[in-house]
């Protein structure tokens, strides 16, 4: 059953406080992605990775933190240095293998984090 | 500018209605065109996948690219109250190798739809 999974479904968190997000994928993509989504505002690119142990901020990287030590997992910290970091996250892959890619991306169900 | 417009709604029809979703965009380079359906508090799954310019039908569902007026199209058919949901227009660049635009989607704001019964 090939997929994207994300934990915890819901998070709360205490000011101050780093929290980390798991992103894990079966499907052998390449590629992993962090997006934020606001109401009404979209999605907005967190940081991305097209290859192990390789990756790039996107448009809102800071205080956020990312690893990418194998294919399947690409986990996200909130760490205490984001301002507003209550918002839904999704985490996406795709194939990004250089060859046949259309660049789809495949999401997750999103981690709803709260910080109280 | 934004790269992608969308108008976010809210739209509200009747079942059997024909809705129709539209982005523009700003970035010529656009060749991947993408329309996400997103329900509450769920992840966008895929719904229509087009590469430049034309039409594309899949069931109850046509999706249209107008790449001279960077203007792309959602059509939903004889629409259901299982349509209701946000739909989300994303699109990329030709693909110039790592390091540069490769694998970076931009999405629109979402069009939050209601298709009452």
């Amino acid at each position: 059953d090939g997929g994207i999974t994300q934990s915890p479904k819901y998070l709360f968190r205490k000011e101050g406080q780093n929290v980390t997000l798991s992103c894990e994928q079966n499907l052998n993509h390449d590629a992993m992605y962090w997006y934020r989504q606001d109401p009404g505002q979209g999605l907005r690119l967190i940081y991305y990775s097209q290859i192990v142990n390789d990756f790039q901020k996107g448009d809102i990287a800071e205080g956020y933190s990312v690893s990418r030590e194998k294919k399947e997992s690409f986990p996200l910290t909130v760490t205490s240095a984001q301002k507003n970091p209550t918002a839904f996250y999704l985490c996406a892959s795709s194939m990004g293998s250089g060859v046949t890619s259309t660049d789809t991306q495949y999401f997750g169900p999103g981690t709803r984090l709260t910080v109280l | 500018q934004k790269e992608v417009e969308q108008d976010p709604g809210p739209l509200s029809v009747p079942e059997g209605a024909i809705v129709s979703l539209n982005c523009t965009y700003s970035n010529s380079a656009f060749q991947y065109f993408m329309w996400y359906r997103q329900y509450s508090r769920k992840g966008p799954e895929l719904l229509m996948y087009t590469y430049s310019s034309g039409n594309k039908e899949d069931g109850r569902f046509t999706a249209q690219v107008d790449k001279s007026s960077k203007y792309i199209s959602l059509f939903i058919r004889d629409s259901q109250p299982s349509d209701s949901a946000t739909y989300l227009c994303a699109m990329s660049a030709v693909r110039l190798g790592r390091g540069s635009t490769l694998g970076r989607l931009y999405f629109g704001r979402g069009t939050q739809l209601t298709v009452w019964p």
